[in-house]
């Protein structure tokens, strides 16, 4: 069974100071990878995702992550926080049949940005 | 289109009671979830379907069931509530078509006393 770690409970920075937040994954083939964010008390927004193809993605809010396949990662980076990015942010795994009716989750990254 | 749309958004209950969390969805979204979030332990599956009259159990299933009599609606129900099951629910939606993702419903809070 795929499983994700997410080794950082707790992360915080300082406004205008880069960001990565780690995400290991445990799965037998080629995984569909996902970031969400939530905002507190809020639904999760899909940041960016990672099919197949350039192992650098692009997502939304400036946000970018990179497959590692020979170290089962796919961390999430940011050159430059904002106060707004403030939130729990979670890595997900799919099955690569369709990806999209069965993920698994990490157990998510909070992180709290200071001025 | 409203997305994914959940009700109640907040439910306090007894336990031994029993109720439905609503959850729909007007994408014509073939794929719909029930996650469960609980604090330190990120978002679990609780029930899946991939199409209407067709369900499956994720990695929590216990004390809940479902069903999808249409592709718009896919209910959980709680038939005898325990403690247990504080937490806050989400329900997702996707395409069948390869390589979408989940778009998520804002959630419901259910706290059993």
């Amino acid at each position: 069974a795929q499983s994700v770690t997410q080794p950082d409970i707790h992360i915080t920075v300082s406004e205008g100071a880069s960001l990565e937040l780690r995400c290991n994954y445990s799965y037998g083939a080629t995984p569909y990878l996902f970031w969400y964010v939530q905002s507190p008390g809020q639904g999760l927004q899909l940041l960016l995702k990672y099919f197949s193809g350039d192992t650098l993605v692009q997502g939304i809010k400036g946000f970018e992550a990179e497959f590692k396949r020979s170290q089962s990662s796919f961390n999430l980076r940011k050159p430059s926080v904002h106060w707004s990015d403030a939130a729990e942010y979670f890595c997900a795994v799919g099955l690569s049949n369709f990806g999209n009716e069965k993920l698994t989750f990490g157990t998510g990254t909070r992180l709290t940005i200071i001025p | 289109n409203a997305g994914v749309t959940q009700t109640p958004k907040f439910q306090v209950l007894k336990t031994g009671q029993s109720m439905t969390l609503q959850c729909a969805q007007d994408m014509n979204h073939e794929y719909m979830s029930w996650y469960r979030q609980d604090p330190g332990m990120g978002l679990r599956l609780i029930h899946y379907s991939v199409g209407a009259g067709i369900t499956d159990q994720g990695e929590v299933p216990n004390g809940y069931n479902v069903s999808r009599s249409t592709t718009e609606d896919f209910p959980l129900r709680l038939l005898s509530a325990a403690p247990s099951q504080t937490s806050v629910y989400f329900c997702a939606s996707s395409t069948r078509t390869s390589r979408q993702t989940q778009y998520f419903g804002p959630g419901t809070r259910l706290l059993v006393l």
